[in-house]
């Protein structure tokens, strides 16, 4: 089957505004990721899904970030008031279990705050 | 916090040639995974290692993974030039991590 998607792959946005970020995990996994990845670093987790409860938001720098899965399959990373620190590639990754299991990763959406 | 070093940063190699990276962590793991990255985006992944075993091989790829030093190698023999890419260690633990990174260009 199709592996993981994000949409929109190009996102520009302006100082203060929200945005939504999607991603299409594998069909059936029941494990979801994201990250957030900064020009030459690894990836920074931000958030996992177990089904529809996020299992570990640990990793979301602060309370302007919030991820929603509510079917268990499509999940969004939502950004309030972004800043131009937000600028980053945000990744997302799937898998049928977490901790255990490969993680298969989508193409990342590109934010940049102007 | 970086629970997760790799090194070298940058490694330049020929043709031919074999490219060894390490991975150094802090944390205790379930598994080590390696990822290879083009151009900044759509991690792929390459080969995992459970925290039970100490040696995996996958085509041209020969992980090691050291738990009592807390670290992990990657070895790709006989590289290409499109083997030219970021490679990423990734580990679990109580969460999920990625190394730093190291950038290998292989020169034809």
């Amino acid at each position: 089957g199709a592996g993981v998607s994000q949409t929109p792959s190009n996102k520009v946005t302006e100082k203060g505004k929200y945005v939504e970020l999607r991603c299409d995990p594998i069909s059936g996994h029941t494990a979801l990721y994201w990250y957030r990845q900064s020009l030459g670093q690894g990836p920074e987790f931000l958030i996992y899904f177990q089904g529809t409860g996020a299992a570990d938001d640990s990793g979301l720098p602060n309370d302007r970030f919030f991820a929603v899965r509510p079917e268990g399959s499509v999940s969004t990373l939502k950004i309030q008031r972004t800043e131009r620190g937000d600028s980053a590639v945000y990744l997302c990754a799937s898998s049928p279990n977490p901790i255990t299991d490969t993680q298969y990763f989508g193409p990342g959406t590109r934010l940049t705050v102007l | 916090s970086q629970q997760g070093e790799e090194d070298p940063q940058a490694l330049s190699i020929q043709e031919g040639e074999n490219a060894t990276m390490n991975c150094s962590y802090k944390t205790s793991i379930n598994n080590l995974q390696w990822y290879r990255q083009n151009s900044g985006r759509g991690l792929v992944h390459l080969i995992l290692i459970r925290s039970n075993e100490r040696e995996k091989h996958s085509g041209r790829l020969r992980v090691t993974l050291d738990t009592s030093k807390k670290s992990s190698s990657l070895l790709i023999t006989a590289s290409r030039a499109a083997d030219t890419a970021s490679y990423f260690c990734a580990f679990t633990g109580n969460q999920f991590y990625f190394g730093t990174g190291t950038s290998l260009t292989v020169i034809p």
